[in-house]
């Protein structure tokens, strides 16, 4: 299981880009990133995967790059409701897979 | 959006008893899991399921623990003779593909 890190703890202001990079620096052939944002006593929601460039939706974007040793979370223009813990994880593209949790990154915005 | 129910949100128990958390996942998935999250801790992977059995189980997944999937529908974790450390949030999720959806949750505290 490839191990990940990223940082402990983010700060930003409204409307400012934030982005989270995470390293995994022994993914292998088969593994996928997914990056889950947690509100404070509220599950897991999932905001993006993708297995390698760049990937975006109307949440985020992931940029993973060519060697796919490390992945950037891209939140555009966070709001105060931005604030919480962003996981990101690595696991096998076989459906089913268990996804096993780090410590995460908690994001806190201020106005 | 199709959604992970789970009952009860919060339970109180005494030290010794059973508790038993249910969980309605989404019904087209094939996969289930359980996860908990200790206050102020990570989320944590217990167990997940697949076609009527355990695929897959953490050290934390001891005797004490036990799943089913009794009508099709629900999703149970039973722990047996709760300890107080087994105080947390209890997640329960639901996969198709590589996407996992997660509840919002139960607050098991053992008194």
């Amino acid at each position: 299981l490839a191990k990940t890190t990223q940082p402990i703890s983010m700060d930003s202001y409204e409307g400012q880009e934030v982005n989270i990079t995470c390293s995994h620096n022994n993914i292998a052939t088969n593994d996928y990133i997914t990056w889950y944002q947690q509100f404070p006593s509220q599950g897991p929601r999932f905001i993006i995967q993708g297995y390698k460039t760049k990937v975006t939706n109307e949440v985020a974007s992931l940029f993973i790059p060519a060697d796919r040793k490390s992945s950037t979370l891209s939140l555009p223009r966070v709001s105060l409701s931005d604030t919480a813990v962003y996981y990101c994880l690595v696991g096998d593209k076989q459906a089913g897979t268990a996804l096993i949790f780090g410590k995460g990154t908690t994001l806190s915005v201020s106005s | 959006e199709p959604e992970v129910t789970q009952t009860p949100s919060h339970q109180v128990t005494q030290m010794g008893q059973e508790v038993i958390l249910r969980c309605v996942p989404i019904s087209n998935h094939l996969y289930f899991y359980w996860y908990r999250q200790i206050l102020g801790q990570k989320v944590e992977f217990l167990v997940s399921f697949y076609n009527n059995e355990i695929s897959e189980k953490s050290e934390i997944f001891d005797d004490q623990f036990s799943v089913e999937r009794p009508d099709g529908s629900n999703f149970t974790l039973k722990i047996r003779s709760t300890k107080l450390e087994d105080s947390a949030m209890y997640f329960c999720a639901s996969m198709a593909n590589t996407e996992a959806f997660f509840g919002q949750g139960t607050r098991l505290t053992v008194v």
